[in-house]
């Protein structure tokens, strides 16, 4: 089955401090992309970082970078000097390249900074 | 250039009632997928377009049915709606050559009452 897991509901974490959401993820699929989305409150899905299959090197954009660590079948995201910005829903997201259309989703993970 | 956009914002129904709903891809883009995202939880594929035709589909029964149109943009058709088709209805737009890149438009909100 291919399926994304999510565990944490919802985390608060201080402004500057850097934060991590974890993400595993479950496919039979040798060839496999990985993503992570921020989606504040307008709902609008706004994509944060990619990292493929047989990616070597973890994908860094800016303060985000994704910890990926394919024995353990995980994706966790790393966002580096949180800002009250940051406050959102984050998803993470797979896309199996046997059914290579189709991005499957976890539950998301709601994310809160503190002044 | 202009993003993806979708059309209406909002939307109240009742049950039994139709829908639909229009989503514009993204410049240049070919392929559209549709993702129903209820209150609470990730967005779930509904079904994909390309080249005019429906190329894969998600767990959705038939009521649900798209069609695209020539310049690419499409519509999402709801019939008979239930009180658990309320959701927030997002449209992504891709190169089908290039499926790891969709961009996702803001989103529909439906609402059955």
């Amino acid at each position: 089955a291919q399926k994304i897991t999510q565990t944490q509901p919802g985390m608060f974490v201080q402004e500057k401090e850097a934060v991590t959401l974890d993400c595993t993820y479950d496919t039979s699929d040798q060839s496999y992309g990985l993503f992570w989305y921020k989606q504040p409150s307008s709902g609008e899905m706004i994509f944060l970082i990619y990292q493929g299959s047989y990616d070597e090197q973890n994908a860094t954009e800016g303060r985000y970078s994704l910890n990926f660590q394919k024995a353990r079948k995980s994706a966790n995201l790393v966002i580096s000097a949180s800002q009250l910005g940051d406050s959102a829903m984050y998803f993470c997201a797979m896309i199996p390249y046997s059914s290579a259309s189709k991005i499957i989703f976890g539950s998301g993970t709601r994310l809160s900074i503190r002044p | 250039d202009a993003g993806v956009t979708q059309s209406p914002t909002h939307l109240i129904k009742t049950r039994g009632q139709q829908v639909t709903l229009r989503c514009s891809p993204k410049s240049g883009h070919d392929t559209v997928s549709w993702y129903q995202q209820a209150l609470g939880q990730g967005p779930q594929f509904i079904f994909q377009y390309y080249e005019e035709e429906e190329r894969q589909r998600g767990n959705f029964p038939d009521r649900f049915s798209g069609h695209q149109f020539p310049n690419y943009s499409s519509e999402l058709n709801v019939n008979a709606l239930l009180l658990g088709d309320s959701a927030l209805y997002l449209c992504a737009s891709s190169l089908e050559a290039s499926q790891e890149t969709q961009y996702f438009g803001p989103g529909t909100r439906l609402l059955v009452l």
